[in-house]
């Protein structure tokens, strides 16, 4: 009964690198959230997809970021020519997509970047 | 726009006492809801419990109970028999309707890190 499946866990770059975390949502979910986390601080939403279909990326910056969440394979998200501040922890979490304001989201174990 | 607020950034607490960990949040929305997160040292995100803006009795999970106060727009977390195991980082946070404008997800707060003193 595997859960949400981050990879890799921990993951180093050096800048102007691109950086590529992938994120296997939990069996049955087809949405796909994911959060930025800065030290010492809470989760930051970045953005929501569906398959195929990126429903909101209002919390993406808006350069260098991008997601997409195939119709085969894990969501991705990627970070072109990374900079020293996108060193974060970014966790991706699932749900069915019921749209039901009491619908838990289901996180993985997050991916921490680090960039040299 | 949705905001969480946990005014204590740390907290120690000896095993076996109970823990009331403070949650305040900010919504024009009707219905949302309300959800604890745990983070232990490990990174991963657990989830413990959730309210329902409309439910009327506060909800409990085990020794997870969450104290809803509507008119206060309050939500603490309590902890009951305190463990060594319970030392982690603890978030509260919101969620409301998809207005379509805006992130169908969780608004967190900055998180209460809990340790747990033998």
């Amino acid at each position: 009964n595997a859960g949400v499946m981050q990879n890799p866990r921990h993951l180093v770059r050096r800048r102007g690198q691109e950086a590529r975390l992938r994120c296997s949502p939990m069996k049955g979910h087809s949405h796909v959230y994911w959060y930025r986390q800065l030290p010492e601080e809470g989760l930051k939403f970045m953005v929501y997809l569906q398959k195929e279909n990126i429903i909101d990326e209002s919390g993406m910056p808006k350069e260098r970021f991008s997601a997409e969440f195939p119709k085969e394979g894990p969501s991705i998200l990627r970070i072109q020519q990374v900079v020293r501040g996108d060193s974060a922890a970014y966790f991706c979490a699932s749900s069915f997509g019921t749209g039901d304001t009491y619908e838990k989201l289901f996180f993985g174990s997050g991916t921490q970047l680090s960039v040299l | 726009a949705q905001k969480i607020t946990q005014t204590q950034p740390g907290m120690f607490v000896q095993e076996k006492e109970a823990v009331t960990l403070d949650c305040t949040y900010d919504t024009s929305d009707q219905s949302y809801g309300l959800f604890w997160y745990k983070q232990p040292s490990s990174g991963e995100m657990i989830f413990l419990i959730y309210q329902g803006s409309y439910d009327e009795q506060n909800a409990t999970e085990g020794r997870y109970s969450l104290n809803f106060q509507k008119a206060r727009k309050s939500a603490n977390l309590v902890i009951s028999a305190s463990q060594l195991g319970d030392s982690a980082m603890y978030f509260c946070a919101m969620r409301g309707p998809y207005s379509g404008g805006g992130a169908d997800g969780l608004t967190f707060g900055k998180g209460t890190h809990l340790i747990i003193q033998p």
